[in-house]
């Protein structure tokens, strides 16, 4: 069964305080990762997707990586405005590919 | 385009009532999903659609929960009859392709009493 598990829940940060998010993946044979940033009492927003080990996509303040089994969003120089629940998903090959499976995502705080 | 358009964005109903929850989504999408949020349980697939197809419902809790898919235009995820137990947020969202990025809508957020 495929599985997407994400650390830490919940982080802290001061304003300008750089940190890692990450999403561990036990799938077979991954299709994309996909990040998104769900903001309170709002659906998820896309941010990024990564389709092979290696690659790394950027955004502002925001960099996502991927290896093999894990996948790390790094936030540089956070502003308050950064605070959200950011979600990982991954995505199969095979019968159910259009299918996602989510990780119960990391909220993050960051305080001025 | 607007983006994914969901209805109502908040319903509150008392248990045993029927509930039907509705979904428009972006115009030229193939794929649409139903999900539900929970603190529990995090965000849930319900069931998807490609083509206005059911492709995988496994993800639905029981029989008193059906979706539809009429038109490429509109959806309805339907609980008959409704519990408690089913107060959630419910998100459609929709992508252009398989395996591609998912749009997602503001959601419904459901009240079971």
């Amino acid at each position: 069964e495929d599985q997407v598990t994400q650390s830490p829940e919940a982080l802290r940060l001061q304003e300008g305080e750089s940190s890692s998010l990450n999403c561990s993946y036990t799938v077979s044979g991954l299709r994309g990762l996909f990040w998104y940033r769900q903001d309170p009492g709002k659906g998820p927003e896309f941010l990024f997707t990564l389709y092979s080990a290696g690659e790394e996509k950027e955004k502002e303040r925001l960099k996502a990586t991927l290896t093999k089994k894990e996948s790390f969003l790094h936030i540089t120089a956070p502003k308050p405005e950064d605070s959200a629940t950011y979600l990982c998903a991954v995505q199969v090959s095979g019968t159910n590919a259009g299918k996602s499976t989510f990780g119960d995502g990391t909220t993050l705080t960051v305080k001025p | 385009d607007a983006g994914v358009i969901q209805s109502p964005r908040h319903e509150v109903t008392e248990m045993g009532q029927e509930v039907t929850l509705r979904c428009k989504p972006i115009s030229g999408h193939d794929y649409l999903f139903w999900y539900r949020q929970t603190m529990m349980r995090g965000l849930e697939l319900l069931i998807y659609f490609n083509n206005n197809v059911p492709i995988d419902d496994s993800g639905m809790p029981e029989d008193r929960f059906s979706a539809k898919m009429p038109n490429a235009s509109f959806s309805t995820l339907k609980i008959q009859p409704s519990e408690p137990r089913d107060s959630a947020v419910y998100f459609c969202a929709s992508s252009l392709r398989e395996a591609d990025t998912q749009y997602f809508g503001p959601g419904t957020r459901l009240t079971v009493l």
